[in-house]
């Protein structure tokens, strides 16, 4: 099916470790999004990558590296994991082309940081 | 400030009744989209309706609508008919035109229950 693929679903990392969230989309959309999500606090957008080629920083950007492999793929890196960045993350994609102006959205990744 | 305001964490309604949660945001930009999204307790984000900032009539799909007040600067999510399976985390968000990467502003949502 077509959409947002996120691996992997669940992690478990001590303090200190690294990893990479592995996010693809098979829409040709332009842009793609890494947001976490936190209780209390929304969905707030850390990295973003609005074409192929180019990354920015969102609101929360520390402790988080990005790369838009290609046009499908964007991954997060987590360079030396922190229990603050226990969360739930979601990768999403959107094109303004298609007619549904929304985000399509992964089915999410919950990091423990322990 | 704030770009998407949520003042209700919890609500409660029973079954078969309307409900309405509210969504407040904050742009100067004239050109904008507002979205609602809910996200059931299997974590996943469901769209659920768009309104854009020049539409003339509020938006409807379904069960749901859209109470746009432009000049109040609020764009609340009506329910009609409550479901048990409408239980669930209800997040408003806006896009900006100008803004060229797209981002998603996203409240802090509202936790909805329905009560049989």
């Amino acid at each position: 099916n077509a959409g947002v693929t996120q691996t992997p679903k669940f992690q478990v990392l001590k303090t200190g470790q690294s990893m990479t969230l592995q996010c693809a989309q098979d829409m040709n959309h332009n842009s793609m999004y890494w947001y976490r999500q936190d209780p209390g606090m929304g969905l707030r957008l850390i990295y973003y990558s609005a074409s192929e080629g180019t990354t920015d920083k969102g609101e929360v950007p520390n402790g988080y590296n990005v790369s838009r492999l290609n046009k499908r793929e964007f991954s997060l890196r987590l360079e030396s994991a922190a229990p603050s960045q226990t969360s739930v993350y979601f990768c999403a994609s959107h094109s303004t082309r298609t007619g549904y102006n929304g985000y399509t959205f992964g089915s999410g990744t919950r990091l423990t940081v322990v | 400030a704030q770009k998407i305001t949520q003042t209700q964490p919890g609500m409660f309604v029973q079954e078969k009744e309307a409900v309405t949660l509210d969504c407040t945001y904050d742009t100067s930009d004239p050109s904008y989209g507002l979205f609602w999204y809910k996200q059931p307790s299997s974590g996943e984000m469901i769209f659920l309706i768009y309104q854009g900032s020049y539409d003339q009539q509020n938006a409807t799909e379904g069960r749901y609508s859209l109470n746009f007040q432009k000049a109040r600067k609020s764009a609340n999510l009506v329910i009609s008919a409550s479901q048990l399976g409408d239980s669930a985390m209800y997040f408003c968000a806006m896009r900006e035109g100008r803004n060229t990467g797209n981002q998603f502003y996203f409240g802090t949502g509202t936790s909805l229950t329905v009560i049989p």
